[in-house]
């Protein structure tokens, strides 16, 4: 198994691009998630989703937004990209009906924004 | 917001020697999961123990323990004979209820950078 995959590892926008970041597992894990980490911070919650076609806001959803397509896949869309939004984003998977809630972590994402 | 403090920004301790990293949380549920990652220079999110609130005994991984303290809501991580590879930073982070109400995510503290001295 590969895990939970991310796609770019790097990338640099210019403010007001827009641009999609992928997020792909291959564990069959229902859930699915997306932090952002910024400097002397912990990982904090964008979006989640824990199922195909149900998605829900996280504790920083302003400025992105996700969709669920197929339980593999998760990405995170930014549609005009801000200064702000300079931070390393992690995507995780996680298994439902464990009742551990533990999450599974991509190599995440570095995204500047200039 | 239910939130979760490591007060501990840095503590740096010598190759085999053991070192204590504290968290504390708050939460109104009864019956929650706490975590510690580890986060090397690489930035791989690395689950090192897991707690489940309702179990008394503290959870144990080889070198690694946790001393779990339901009524003061803390949650340290104990780092046995400390290894140079257990260089990296330290998260603690707690299973966190969203609006959905599903297992949906973690609420992370801000971390603890950890030093092993040769």
């Amino acid at each position: 198994n590969a895990g939970v995959t991310q796609t770019p590892k790097f990338q640099v926008l210019k403010t007001g691009q827009s641009m999609t970041l992928q997020c792909a597992q291959d564990m069959n894990h229902e859930y699915m998630s997306w932090y952002r980490q910024d400097p002397g911070m912990g990982l904090r919650l964008i979006h989640y989703s824990v199922g195909a076609g149900i998605t829900d806001q996280g504790e920083v959803p302003n400025g992105y937004n996700v969709s669920r397509s197929t339980t593999e896949d998760f990405p995170l869309r930014l549609l005009s990209a801000a200064p702000s939004q300079t931070s390393v984003y992690f995507c995780a998977s996680s298994l439902a009906g464990t009742n551990t809630y533990e999450q599974y972590f991509g190599p995440g994402t570095r995204l500047t924004v200039t | 917001a239910q939130t979760v403090t490591q007060s501990q920004p840095e503590m740096s301790v010598q190759e085999a020697e053991t070192v204590t990293l504290s968290c504390t949380y708050d939460t109104s549920e009864s019956d929650y999961y706490l975590f510690w990652y580890k986060q090397p220079p690489s930035r791989q999110m690395i689950l090192v123990i897991r707690q489940e609130a309702y179990k008394q005994q503290n959870a144990t991984e080889n070198r690694f323990s946790v001393n779990f303290q339901k009524a003061a809501k803390s949650f340290s991580l104990k780092i046995s004979d400390s290894q140079l590879g257990d260089a990296a930073m330290y998260f603690c982070a707690r299973h966190a209820m969203y609006s959905g109400g599903g297992a949906d995510g973690l609420t992370f503290g801000k971390g603890t950078h950890l030093i092993i001295q040769p």
